[in-house]
């Protein structure tokens, strides 16, 4: 019974493709988050949904785009990849905003 | 706006030892404060939380953490530590409004049989 789900768990791509990552929670949470965990292990919040909402929008650039379907489900869309956007990418859910946020096991993406 | 500072980026400990990690938080309300472990190549844990109350919170895995606002720090302790604690230790500071977890840089825990 996984909580948080992510998919796929490492991604290999070009510079310049466009690419997903999908996330998937089974806990009934209202609100969902992306990090992005660098080589130094930084972890940095990116965005965050509340009920397919978004309420949190970190100064990410624009080819970054979230897409939250529904309530379990909070995707990824990266366009034009570079190769600093290598990284761990997190997706987390809490049961809303004031509660705890639980993570899925990361989605290693490389830009080559 | 919130910040958070891990002062130690490696620890070694030896198995059986105890374990004290630091963190020290600046936040301007009362804060939400939160341990996380990350083993390798896996997602992050929650060890712990402090919302309010008494300042001594207990976690998973054996581990405890003490909020002290006169100190701005809510460091994680641990008193026999075992090889499989070797991790990477995350202390993480939420706002109010919106959750907007802000992580300290980490502290790598290795340790020797």
């Amino acid at each position: 019974d996984t909580a948080v789900s992510q998919t796929p768990k490492y991604l290999v791509t070009q510079m310049g493709n466009d690419k997903s990552i999908k996330c998937e929670q089974n806990l009934g949470h209202d609100t969902m988050y992306w990090y992005k965990q660098d080589s130094k292990k930084f972890l940095k919040i990116m965005f965050s949904y509340n009920n397919k909402e978004l309420i949190i929008n970190e100064t990410v650039p624009n080819r970054f785009s979230p897409k939250s379907p529904d309530k379990a489900h909070l995707n990824l869309h990266i366009n034009s990849l570079e190769l600093g956007d290598s990284a761990v990418y997190f997706c987390a859910s809490s049961p809303d905003y004031r509660y705890e946020q639980y993570f899925g096991p990361g989605t290693r993406l490389t830009v080559t | 706006a919130q910040s958070v500072t891990q002062p130690d980026i490696h620890i070694t400990v030896s198995e059986g030892a105890s374990l004290e990690l630091r963190c020290n938080y600046s936040y301007g309300a009362t804060p939400y404060l939160f341990w996380y472990v990350q083993s390798p190549g896996q997602g992050l844990q929650l060890l712990l939380k402090y919302f309010s109350g008494d300042t001594l919170v207990q976690g998973i895995k054996g581990f405890e953490a003490e909020f002290k606002r006169s100190q701005s720090s809510f460091n994680l302790r641990k008193p026999s530590v075992h090889w499989s604690d070797a991790a990477e230790y995350f202390c993480a500071v939420g706002a109010a409004a919106g959750n907007k977890l802000t992580f300290g840089g980490g502290t790598r825990v290795l340790v020797k049989p």
